[in-house]
């Protein structure tokens, strides 16, 4: 069975400090994609990144970047110079081959970034 | 731009009435999901539907149920409302392709008294 383990719950960092935000998964499939999605207090979940599981290139987006390495199942987000407006609850997700694009999160990770 | 749609932000219910939260969306997904999100658990599947009539249960489906007769428009159902099932409920759509991500409405939170 697929899982996504996020095991900070909360994160407090004084802007422009980097932060990383850890995401473990466990799956049996070899075909899986993982996923980062941030939820500001607004409610709302918005779409950061995907990425499938035969790409272990890492990502940069700007302050965003994304750590993927198979070895250690692990799918991991780091914010450099961390501003306010990031502060918000972030998810890791993960969609397995079988199981028709079904994302199973991870419990989540509260960033509070102080001025 | 996507746009994933629930009727309520936010809705107060007496314990045992049933409760219908709506969701509709724009963008022509076959996959519609509705999730429940509690503190420290995350996001939880309760039910999702990848075409029209169709259904399959997530991993808390008991004491709710779904609706999906028009493609854009999911229900979800809880026949007789209980206190543990105050909670934000989060819809989402997608197409059927597993690489692609998956669209979220805003919530609705549901409190039963």
């Amino acid at each position: 069975a697929q899982k996504v383990t996020q095991a900070q719950t909360e994160i407090s960092v004084v802007e422009k400090e980097d932060v990383t935000l850890d995401c473990v998964y466990e799956t049996r499939d070899t075909t899986y994609y993982l996923f980062w999605y941030k939820q500001p207090p607004s409610g709302e979940l918005v779409f950061l990144i995907r990425r499938n599981s035969f790409d272990e290139q890492n990502e940069i987006s700007g302050r965003y970047s994304w750590n993927f390495q198979k070895s250690t199942s692990s799918f991991n987000f780091t914010i450099t110079a961390s501003q306010v407006v990031d502060s918000a609850v972030y998810f890791c997700a993960l969609s397995e081959a079988d199981a028709g694009n079904m994302l199973t999160f991870g419990g989540g990770t509260r960033l509070m970034v102080k001025p | 731009d996507v746009k994933v749609t629930q009727s309520s932000r936010y809705l107060v219910k007496r314990t045992g009435e049933k409760v219908f939260l709506e969701c509709v969306q724009d963008m022509d997904h076959e996959n519609m999901f509705w999730y429940r999100q509690d503190p420290g658990l995350g996001l939880r599947l309760i039910y999702f539907s990848y075409d029209v009539k169709m259904k399959e249960k997530g991993d808390i489906p008991e004491g709710y149920s779904v609706s999906r007769e028009k493609k854009e428009r999911f229900s979800l159902i809880l026949e007789s409302a209980s206190t543990n099932q105050t909670s934000m409920y989060l819809c989402a759509s997608s197409f059927v392709n597993m690489n692609t991500e998956a669209f979220f409405g805003q919530g609705t939170r549901l409190t039963v008294v």
